[in-house]
């Protein structure tokens, strides 16, 4: 049982690059979701998924797309990454529908676009 | 206005001081997390709570209903403990497709604990 497993951990993009940062959960969780974490504006959701086929926006989408194929993988795609998109970026998992849900959190991805 | 508050936002304190971070929530909630981000390193799970207090070694949360407010607590403080602490609540929620439970969550407090 590995939990939430996120990749990469460090990456440097140029501006109007694209990339993909993986999420990957065995815990069979329903519910997954994508945050970026800035400096005094704690956790913010950008896109989130309730069961595999069914993504969902947040506070924060614009520039990112999201999709679920299976109830294991939740991949963050920026399309054509911008400085502004420079942050701290943890992939979350937990059940969905179950009141006091617990939720387990990737090792984070630090995104610098230059 | 964020649904959740939590104060100090930055802290420091002598190693072995007993130290108090607060949570104060705006909304219905169905449960509230305290979590611990140490410096570029992930984010843990330390309690979840619902009502009443739950202690592990030296550290206690308690949760007010009523008053809709959180407390985390750390006695004896170690320089191991610097970390962000975040205060995460669990709110139901219904969008046009589905109905469950999503995080909130606080801007962290930041703790440094001095030898």
């Amino acid at each position: 049982n590995a939990g939430v497993t996120q990749t990469p951990k460090f990456q440097v993009l140029k501006t109007g690059q694209s990339m993909t940062l993986q999420c990957a959960q065995d815990m069979n969780h329903e519910y997954m979701s994508w945050y970026r974490q800035d400096p005094g504006m704690g956790l913010r959701l950008i896109h989130y998924s309730v069961g595999a086929g069914i993504t969902d926006q947040g506070e924060v989408p614009n520039g990112y797309n999201v999709s679920r194929s299976t109830t294991e993988d939740f991949p963050l795609r920026l399309l054509s990454a911008a400085p502004s998109q420079t942050s701290v970026y943890f992939c979350a998992s937990s059940y969905f529908g179950t009141l006091n849900t617990e939720a387990f959190f990737g090792q984070g991805t630090r995104l610098t676009v230059v | 206005k964020n649904e959740v508050e939590q104060s100090p936002q930055n802290l420091t304190a002598q190693e072995g001081e007993f130290i108090t971070i607060n949570c104060s929530y705006s909304v219905g909630i169905s449960a509230l997390h305290w979590l611990q981000q140490h410096p570029g390193g992930g984010i843990v799970s330390l309690f979840m709570l619902s009502s009443g207090k739950k202690k592990h070694g030296r550290l206690i949360a308690t949760i007010n209903i009523q008053e809709k407010h959180s407390s985390l607590h750390i006695t004896a403080s170690h320089p191991r403990d610097s970390a962000v602490y975040i205060c995460a609540v669990i709110k139901l929620f219904k969008s046009s497709t589905n109905t469950g439970n999503q995080f909130y969550f606080g801007t962290g407090t930041s703790l440094t604990v001095i030898p």
